[in-house]
């Protein structure tokens, strides 16, 4: 069965340090990938995916990832974290041609330290 | 354009009981897909709808289900509640029905207590 991990649990960091939080998934086929944030007591909302071409993908508020085929990785990024950050990160992904079931990640809790 | 719409907001039932969530999507979004939330499973599908039938469903037992009526609002019902049911049930909307190659749009959920 397809599976998607997220390596950090919960990540403390500093305003203006960088981020990335690591995703991989497991299915050797083709995938749609997507990283979806929920703020407190907020809605999940989407952050940026990733379907095909340019394996760098940029999403709103500066956030960005990369999908490594080869290392079944889709790492979310952003160079500088505002206190505004501070929220739960879903990664995502989607079996190509298999419908709309989205498999996620367990989530990684991200505290911004202002 | 309004989001999507779950309601309620909040439910507190007791064991053995049943639920029906219902949820509105974005309005000319035509499929419809639920999620389980909790801490312990994290987010897990429980079943997706397109044009009123059910064309994906999660590992859940048959104590779940659920429908989607021709305006594409939808429905899921659980029955003879169990205190794990206890969750943040989730609906998220895509505006056509090829399913992998849409963004799917979460509402706020609802939150369900099972006492």
């Amino acid at each position: 069965a397809q599976s998607v991990s997220q390596h950090n649990h919960h990540v403390i960091l500093s305003e203006a340090a960088s981020l990335e939080l690591g995703c991989n998934y497991s299915y050797g086929g083709t995938v749609n990938l997507f990283w979806y944030v929920q703020y407190p007591g907020q809605h999940l909302q989407l952050l940026l995916k990733y379907f095909s071409g340019d394996p760098l993908v940029k999403g709103i508020k500066g956030f960005e990832a990369e999908f490594i085929k080869s290392k079944f990785s889709f790492n979310l990024r952003k160079p500088s974290v505002q206190w505004s950050d501070t929220a739960e990160y879903f990664c995502a992904v989607i079996v190509y041609n298999q419908g709309g079931k989205l498999i996620f990640g367990q989530g990684t809790e991200l505290s911004v330290k202002p | 354009k309004a989001g999507v719409t779950q309601t309620p907001r909040y439910l507190i039932k007791t064991r053995g009981q049943q639920v029906t969530l219902s949820c509105s999507p974005i309005s000319g979004h035509r499929s419809v897909s639920w999620y389980q939330q909790t801490p312990g499973q994290g987010l897990q599908f429980l079943f997706e709808y397109f044009s009123e039938t059910q064309r994906n469903k999660g590992n859940f037992p048959g104590r779940f289900s659920g429908r989607q009526f021709s305006n594409s609002r939808s429905e899921m019902n659980v029955s003879t509640l169990e205190l794990g049911d206890s969750a943040l049930y989730l609906c998220a909307s895509t505006i056509s029905g090829s399913g992998s190659t849409d963004t799917q749009y979460f509402g706020p959920g609802t939150r369900l207590t099972v006492l």
